[in-house]
C-alpha cells in the first residue's frame, strides 16, 4: 500500500515559467491537503480538496496559484509565472475522512526558481 | 498569524537524557494537537497526538502533555536516542476545521 506519492521530488523553473506539482493520495483517501514550507518556517496550509471540489483555499495566494483534484488522476498544484519567492518545499497530505486527524504526508516537492 | 508557536528553533541533548520540546497556541478553539517528526528530504510523519479532553498521552518513549489553561503543550522523549534527531513540528486543529496549523519546528539533535 503505497503512501502519498508526490512528483517530481525536485523541480527547477526559471522566473515566469509554470510549475506543476502532482500528488497521488493514499489508496482509499479522498481528501487532499497542500502545504508549503518556506525556508526556516513551519508548514503553511494552502488548500483542501476532495474529488473534483475545492473545499477550502483560504491559504492559497489569490493570483498565479491554482489546485485541482480531478475524478481520475492525481491532485495538481499549479503555479503560473513563478517568482523567486515561490521557492519552497510543497507537501501534500491525504486523509480518509474530513478533518485534521490522520493525515499522511508525501515526501514533498522542492521547487527552486532561478 | 502565528497561532501555533515553537519558540525554540533548536535543542541539543545527550543520548539517554530527556528531550523536552515546547509549543504554545493562541486559538482557544483548537481541540486536537499533534506532533510530527521530519527528517531531511522527507515528509512529516505523525508521532503522537492528544485530544483536549486529556492532559497527557503516552506512547513508549514519547509523552505529550497538554495544559489548556496555559495554552501550552510539550513533547517529552525519554530516553533520547541519536535516531530521534530530526525537526519536530507541533500542530493544532479545531473541530470541523479543514486544516491544521503548524509551528515553525524545533530541530532536535541527540548527541551520542
Amino acid at each position: 500500500n503505497a503512501g502519498v506519492m508526490q512528483n517530481p521530488r525536485h523541480l527547477v523553473r526559471r522566473r515566469g515559467q509554470e510549475a506543476r506539482l502532482r500528488c497521488s493520495p493514499m489508496k482509499g483517501h479522498s481528501h487532499v491537503y497542500w502545504y508549503r514550507q518556506l525556508p526556516e518556517e513551519g508548514l503553511k496550509f494552502m488548500v483542501y480538496l476532495q474529488k473534483e471540489n475545492i473545499i477550502d483555499e483560504s491559504g492559497m495566494p489569490k493570483e498565479r496559484f491554482s489546485a485541482e483534484f480531478p475524478k481520475e488522476g492525481p491532485s495538481i498544484l499549479r503555479i503560473q509565472q513563478v517568482v523567486r519567492g515561490d521557492s519552497a518545499a510543497y507537501f501534500c497530505a491525504s486523509s480518509q475522512i474530513q478533518g485534521s486527524y490522520g493525515y499522511t504526508f508525501g515526501s514533498g516537492t522542492r521547487l527552486t526558481v532561478v | 498569524d502565528q497561532q501555533v508557536k515553537q519558540n525554540s528553533p533548536s535543542l541539543s541533548v545527550q543520548e539517554g537524557r530527556i528531550s523536552i520540546l515546547n509549543c504554545d497556541y493562541t486559538n482557544s478553539m483548537f481541540d486536537y494537537f499533534l506532533w510530527y517528526k521530519k527528517y531531511p528530504a522527507e515528509g512529516p510523519t505523525f508521532l503522537i497526538s492528544i485530544s483536549s479532553i486529556k492532559d497527557k498521552n503516552e506512547d513508549g518513549r514519547f509523552t505529550v502533555f497538554l495544559n489548556k489553561s496555559a495554552k501550552h503543550l510539550s513533547l517529552h522523549i525519554v530516553p533520547s536516542q541519536p535516531g530521534d534527531s530530526a525537526v519536530y513540528f507541533c500542530a493544532a486543529s479545531a473541530r470541523n476545521n479543514n486544516d491544521m496549523r503548524f509551528g515553525a519546528g524545533t530541530r532536535l539533535t541527540v548527541k551520542p
